[in-house]
């Protein structure tokens, strides 16, 4: 079955600090991965995605993230965390079943920025 | 250029209540997606539309949802009759390239059923 996992549920990390928010998947062929951000009371924010080329990919806000095939990963990751960063994070991966695209969410990291 | 719409932002019912809840997608956007948020969780698509037809509906409880996208424009969601586990944050969301592509979410619309 196809599966993205985001194995924390809470990363706490201090402002300055760099922070990493991890995710993993299972699916068949070749995935299209995102993250998205979603702060409360608020739909979900495309942070970026990979597709193909360079691993590391760089979006939004400053976060970038690194695909690795072998190890079925694409962890999010920003070199110096805010304050403002603090919000609900989802990794999602887009895969082919039957006559079209489907795209599935894991379950949430809550990032947590200490002042 | 605006966002996706929803509303109502938030909806209380009794349980065996019937609610519908509408969504404008950007325009231009021929993909439309519903999504269902339940509280811990992540977001688990219900329907997918392609204009005004439908090209996934696997993970709708069709006993009770329905969703329409006539003119392949707007959307609504119903549900009829609620039950308590449909408490949940009901997301509209709509794209250019399908799920292949980025995802433009509307707010969401809470649903709590008492």
């Amino acid at each position: 079955a196809q599966s993205v996992a985001q194995p924390e549920d809470q990363v706490n990390v201090a402002e300055g600090n760099p922070l990493t928010v991890k995710c993993t998947y299972s699916v068949s062929g070749n995935p299209y991965l995102f993250w998205y951000v979603q702060y409360p009371n608020r739909g979900l924010q495309f942070l970026l995605k990979y597709i193909t080329g360079d691993n590391l990919v760089k979006g939004s806000y400053g976060f970038e993230a690194e695909f690795n095939k072998s190890q079925t990963s694409f962890h999010l990751k920003k070199p110096s965390a805010l304050v403002s960063d603090s919000a609900l994070y989802f990794c999602a991966v887009s895969y082919r079943g039957g006559a079209t695209n489907k795209l599935i969410f894991g379950t949430g990291t809550l990032l947590a920025v200490q002042p | 250029e605006a966002g996706v719409a929803q509303s109502p932002r938030y909806k209380i019912i009794e349980k065996r209540q019937s609610v519908a809840f509408w969504c404008n997608p950007i325009s231009g956007h021929a993909t439309l997606y519903w999504y269902q948020q339940i509280l811990g969780q992540g977001p688990k698509l219900l329907i997918q539309f392609q204009n005004n037809g439908v090209v996934d509906d696997s993970q709708l409880p069709k006993d009770r949802f329905s969703a329409e996208r006539l003119k392949g424009v707007d959307s609504t969601l119903k549900i009829q009759p609620a039950k308590l586990e449909d408490s949940a944050v009901y997301l509209c969301a709509s794209s250019l390239a399908g799920a292949t592509g980025e995802l433009f979410f509307g707010e969401g619309s809470r649903l709590t059923v008492l």
